[in-house]
């Protein structure tokens, strides 16, 4: 069964870093396209980065030069390393499997709040 | 990217017809046959519902059903039921491996 469980979000102020992790279960996220999609409190979903199994990476234009996307095999888990962050920044995160063009799973999400 | 624009909110009552729409431009919608639905419920993983334009991934009701036409992509949900109450999102290749999402469209029961 596939499963994807974020960690890491949090309180951090405005100029901070934050590192979000997504632990992934049932497949191998060096094998498929991994997105991360954000929503902001009252807001819509907003797509905020991916990395294709080749490694390559693409980032929306609010997120490029302060956020990276990246994934350990060993781990089995993919990341979004977030600097200068800012209080637009503030969201739910999420992890997805990219898959043919499609988000077809998706995790829980993890709360990260950027606020002095 | 600017958002693909969705009504903010459709309603029905049970066993009726709700469509939403999703429009796009040329450079998204318009351009590509990859256009997907999401379904979320607050505080849960969202959840697709129909990829490709008009694809129902096993275990999604046939109720639900994806079509587009230009630049506008719509989703119907037939035979409205309590549990369909969600909020919808539409999302569509837009090139350059990026992707943007519709502003969202909440659906109610009465």
């Amino acid at each position: 069964e596939v499963q994807l469980v974020e960690s890491g979000g949090g309180l951090v102020q405005p100029g901070g870093s934050l590192r979000l992790s997504c632990a992934a279960s049932g497949f191998t996220v060096s094998t498929i396209y991994m997105t991360w999609v954000r929503q902001a409190p009252g807001k819509g979903l907003e797509w905020v980065s991916v990395i294709h199994n080749d490694g390559s990476t693409y980032y929306a234009d609010s997120v490029k030069g302060r956020f990276t996307i990246s994934r350990d095999i060993s781990k089995n888990t993919l990341y979004l390393q977030m600097n200068s962050l800012r209080g637009e920044d503030t969201a739910v995160y999420y992890c997805a499997r990219e898959y043919y063009w499609k988000l077809d799973h998706w995790g829980q999400g993890t709360l990260v709040t950027v606020s002095s | 990217q600017s958002a693909l624009t969705q009504p903010r909110s459709v309603s029905g009552s049970p066993g009726q017809s709700v469509t939403i729409s999703c429009t796009g431009t040329s450079s998204d919608v318009g351009g590509y046959n990859y256009v997907s639905w999401y379904q979320h419920h607050p505080g849960k993983a969202p959840k697709l519902m129909i990829y490709d334009v008009s694809e129902r991934p096993s275990g999604v009701p046939d109720r639900f059903s994806g079509s587009k036409s230009g630049n506008t992509a719509s989703l119907t949900i037939s035979g409205l039921q309590a549990e369909d109450e969600a909020d919808y999102y539409c999302c569509s290749y837009a090139g350059s491996d990026t992707y943007v999402f519709g502003t969202g469209t909440k659906v109610t029961v009465l």
